[in-house]
């Protein structure tokens, strides 16, 4: 099946510092998106990207969907600690009807 | 979580009861996923329903677990006699339409039903 691989697995980095994850697939995938969950709650959608090569931002997110259809990457700029959180990566392929999910990254904030 | 509304929010059952998760998506939505995670782990999916039709429940267990979508009211994930491994958090999310490069193909979550079986 579709499998998704996110690195890293887990960060803990000093407020203000920039942050940088990615996730990679054996599939190519006509949809990104990545998701930011806190303890006890859902996963809240940070940035959608539709198309190869698309960058968009959110704010100091900063996501883009790689040229392959193959990985995205999520940057976060000046970390600050709420940032705190998993985030989460999720592809669909252009004929899947789910998303699939990356293991997600676990980010620890400094302050 | 964008409107998709899940309940019960946490739930406790009794090895050998029955547990339904309700799932009232977007307004207007009219696909409805359940995904399932256990502590410290990712997003595993469950089921894709469309109104009165299931999808895909590929990642479904074989045995006691059941979904519906009906015409009217809620999404219903349904684990009869439950076991101590089905404690997890269950999500619920919602889109308006599959297929199309477009917001139509964002998918909103619920914020969770946390089932713990004693």
């Amino acid at each position: 099946g579709q499998q998704l691989n996110q690195s890293p697995q887990s960060m803990f980095i000093q407020e203000g510092e920039d942050v940088s994850m990615n996730c990679t697939s054996s599939s190519i995938f006509n949809t990104w998106l990545w998701y930011k969950q806190d303890p006890g709650e859902g996963p809240v959608l940070l940035i959608a990207l539709y198309k190869a090569g698309e960058l968009t931002s959110n704010g100091r997110l900063t996501a883009q969907f790689g040229i392959t259809r193959k990985d995205s990457f999520l940057n976060i700029s000046a970390s600050i600690p709420s940032d705190v959180g998993i985030y989460f990566c999720a592809g669909r392929t252009e004929y899947g009807n789910k998303l699939v999910f990356g293991a997600g990254t676990i980010l620890r904030v400094k302050s | 979580n964008a409107g998709v509304m899940q309940n019960p929010r946490h739930l406790v059952r009794r090895r050998g009861q029955e547990a339904r998760l309700r799932c009232s998506p977007v307004k207007g939505h009219s696909h409805v996923y359940w995904y399932r995670q256990l502590p410290e782990e990712g997003l595993k999916f469950m089921v894709y329903l469309q109104k009165e039709n299931i999808i895909d429940e590929s990642g479904m267990p074989k045995e006691r677990f059941s979904a519906e979508f009906p015409k009217e009211g809620p999404s219903i994930l349904r684990i009869q006699q439950v076991v101590r491994g089905d404690s997890a958090a269950y999500f619920c999310a919602s889109s308006p339409m599959v297929g199309q490069r477009s917001s139509g193909n964002t998918i909103y979550f619920g914020e969770g039903s946390w089932l713990t079986v004693v």
